[in-house]
């Protein structure tokens, strides 16, 4: 089975400041893991996954997120962020195998202040 | 904006009614879900539908009863609810079905009240 631990249930960044969502996860096998994000009253949103390869991933929008297997740890970081990535953040992790069952973190919810 | 489609986007019912919950999606994928988000909280899973069959029920009341009719349509049949069944339902798509690497597509859900 496996786990996903978020750190922090809320992060407060100042607009242009750089920001780290912390995600740990737990599993005995090899697994995938994801971002997603939930903007107010919308459903989840893929933000950027890890499937194979590169360590580290992007998305269209500035994010990053790095894969580090040591430390079983896939962190989520911006350098300069926007009033608009106000949002909750979820990380996930599925195993490479088996049934499409995402574990979710607990989520971190982002607020940005002016 | 989604490629999933919920309706209705907010329902209130009370414990005795019969309603349901209406979920389509036009990308040609496999494999649909059922999820339940409680306020603050990650979405949990309730069903998975893999080609058209139910693939996974996570020990899901009776009162939840799933129907997948094609595989573009996903509806989620409510009975005999409570108050504690009140969340946010999600419904969510992937190319295929049974493989991790597929991204789910979720849709935007439906605020459920149960009075």
């Amino acid at each position: 089975a496996q786990s996903v631990t978020q750190l922090d249930s809320q992060v407060p960044v100042f607009e242009e400041a750089p920001v780290e969502l912390r995600c740990n996860y737990s599993s005995s096998v090899s697994v995938y893991l994801f971002w997603y994000v939930q903007y107010p009253n919308q459903g989840l949103q893929l933000l950027l996954k890890y499937l194979s390869g590169s360590t580290l991933v992007e998305s269209i929008n500035g994010f990053e997120a790095e894969f580090n297997k040591s430390q079983t740890s896939f962190h989520l970081r911006k350098p300069s962020v926007h009033i608009s990535d106000t949002a909750e953040y979820f990380c996930a992790v599925t195993s490479i195998q088996g049934a499409q069952k995402l574990v979710f973190g607990q989520g971190t919810r982002l607020t940005i202040n002016p | 904006d989604t490629e999933v489609t919920q309706t209705p986007k907010h329902l209130v019912m009370g414990m005795t009614n019969k309603k349901s919950l209406k979920c389509e999606q036009h990308m040609g994928h496999r494999a649909m879900y059922w999820y339940k988000q409680k306020a603050k909280k990650p979405p949990e899973l309730m069903f998975v539908y893999s080609y058209e069959k139910l693939s996974i029920n996570e020990s899901v009341p009776s009162r939840f009863s799933p129907e997948c009719p094609n595989s573009s349509l996903l509806n989620l049949h409510l009975h005999a609810l409570q108050p504690e069944d009140s969340a946010l339902y999600l419904c969510a798509s992937s190319q295929e079905g049974g493989q991790g690497y597929s991204p789910l597509h979720f849709g935007n859900g439906t605020r459920l009240t149960v009075t």
